[in-house]
């Protein structure tokens, strides 16, 4: 009964390879996230999406593209990996924040994906 | 912009004497503050948030965290650490705009010595 689950936990590939990470939420959150935590720990948001609408899209690069099939489930996708992709991947969740008026929830995140690129 | 500063990187404390992580925050409107931990290989956990009222807020595992509006702090704080406390601790503010992406700062080692 996992509230956010990721798979794979770990992911070793070549440079240049195409790549998918999923995540699923059983929690009923509207709203999913992507981050990214690189090898000091920083975390920055990649995207967010809600009701299955992209809402977030930060200054990533185009190799990167969520996918949102339905609003318990976002994917990613990279494209033509490069070493500097190597990082964990963290997926998270909440709760609609437009139907309380925009107060930003509480975020569930999954266990997170080790990617490295060789 | 919206930022989350915490000014030590790493902290090593004795079992058993408190502990206080220290957080600051930019961020022009109420802000919606959180402490997460991350264990060794794992993914965050909430330990509290503070989204208005009283400003000593309690979270799991016994910490707590007290907002000072005129300090823009929101520091952590445990009376007696426990050697399983040892982790990462992230400060962040969620803010008030299209997609609420908490802000992360770059976090707190701790460390438990016996």
């Amino acid at each position: 009964d996992t509230a956010v689950s990721q798979t794979p936990k770990y992911l070793v590939t070549q440079m240049g390879n195409d790549k998918s990470i999923k995540c699923e939420q059983n929690l009923g959150h509207d709203t999913m996230y992507w981050y990214k935590q690189d090898s000091k720990k920083f975390l920055k948001i990649m995207f967010s999406y809600n009701n299955k609408e992209l809402i977030i899209n930060e200054t990533v690069p185009n190799r990167f593209s969520p996918k949102s099939p339905d609003k318990a489930h976002l994917n990613l996708h990279i494209n033509s990996l490069e070493l500097g992709d190597s990082a964990v991947y963290f997926c998270a969740s909440s709760q609609d924040w437009g139907g309380r008026g925009y107060v930003p929830d509480t975020q569930y995140f999954g266990p997170g994906t080790r990617l490295t690129v060789l | 912009a919206q930022s989350v500063t915490q000014p030590d990187i790493h902290i090593t404390v004795s079992e058993g004497a408190s502990l206080e992580l220290r957080c600051n925050y930019s961020y022009g409107a109420t802000p919606y503050l959180f402490w997460y931990v991350q264990s060794p290989g794992q993914g965050l956990q909430l330990l509290l948030k503070y989204f208005s009222g009283d400003t000593l807020v309690q979270g799991i595992k016994g910490f707590e965290a007290e907002f000072k509006r005129s300090q823009s702090s929101f520091n952590l704080r445990k009376p007696s650490v426990h050697w399983s406390d040892a982790a990462e601790y992230f400060c962040a503010v969620g803010v008030r705009q299209a997609g609420t992406a908490l802000i992360f700062g770059k976090g707190t080692t701790l460390s438990v010595s016996s």
